[in-house]
């Protein structure tokens, strides 16, 4: 069974610009994660989606990240303008249960390491 | 707020060492404490899951327990080998809004010498 795919496994770009991540979860899973860890700390929710729906977008800051998950399936996550800050890895992870999946392993992909220069 | 606290930050070993790895959290009202694995450059990978009305888990060589009263779980590695050597994150969930959302604290980075 195919894991968490995601790409592009490396990224490096200019300040200011635009970048994009794109997720494939294990199939049939129904609950989307993005996480977002910086050097030496635990990863931090991003958004969550439950098929189409993002249920919690509370962390992500939404004046410059965005997101979608189209047709339930595969995510992207785009950063318009990329700051320093932002230099880190982007998480994606995937479980099986809707409803938030709180009882559910979640299946981690491998991550984007995102530098910005 | 959940704040999820993991002592040591770092811990070098022996091969063959028991080990014990430590995570403590401020809000006993989690749905399930998990431990991950994170080998340099790869995602997590799931060790062991425990509900919150559990008491441990158990795979392979590892053990982890869970007091949820107290705020703290620990993940138990025997007879250590220098594959085990990885940073182990330690997450929960909590009951509420946010359900499903792992919470995490900062790691473990474990080295096992051979």
């Amino acid at each position: 069974e195919a894991g968490v795919v995601q790409s592009p496994r490396y990224k490096i770009i200019e300040k200011k610009q635009p970048v994009a991540f794109w997720c494939n979860p294990i199939s049939g899973h129904n609950t989307l994660y993005w996480y977002l860890q910086n050097l030496g700390q635990g990863p931090e929710l991003l958004i969550r989606y439950e098929n189409e729906e993002a249920v919690d977008d509370s962390q992500l800051p939404k004046d410059r990240f965005s997101a979608e998950r189209l047709k339930g399936v595969d995510s992207t996550l785009k950063i318009q303008p990329a700051e320093l800050g932002d230099s880190a890895v982007y998480l994606c992870a995937s479980s099986l249960a809707p409803g938030g999946g709180g009882g559910d392993t979640q299946y981690f992909g491998p991550g984007t390491r995102l530098t910005v220069l | 707020k959940q704040e999820v606290t993991q002592i040591p930050a770092a811990l070098s070993v022996p091969e063959g060492e028991n080990l014990v790895l430590n995570c403590s959290f401020t809000d006993s009202a989690i749905y399930n404490l998990q431990w991950f694995r994170q080998d340099p450059g790869k995602g997590l990978t799931s060790l062991l899951l425990i509900q919150s009305s559990q008491r441990e888990q158990t795979s392979g060589r590892l053990n982890a327990s869970l007091d949820k009263s107290s705020g703290r779980s620990t993940l138990y590695i025997a007879a250590s080998q220098p594959g085990d050597s990885a940073t182990y994150l330690c997450a929960v969930v909590n009951y509420g809004g946010s359900q499903g959302n792992l919470i995490f604290g900062k790691g473990t980075k474990l080295s096992v010498k051979p």
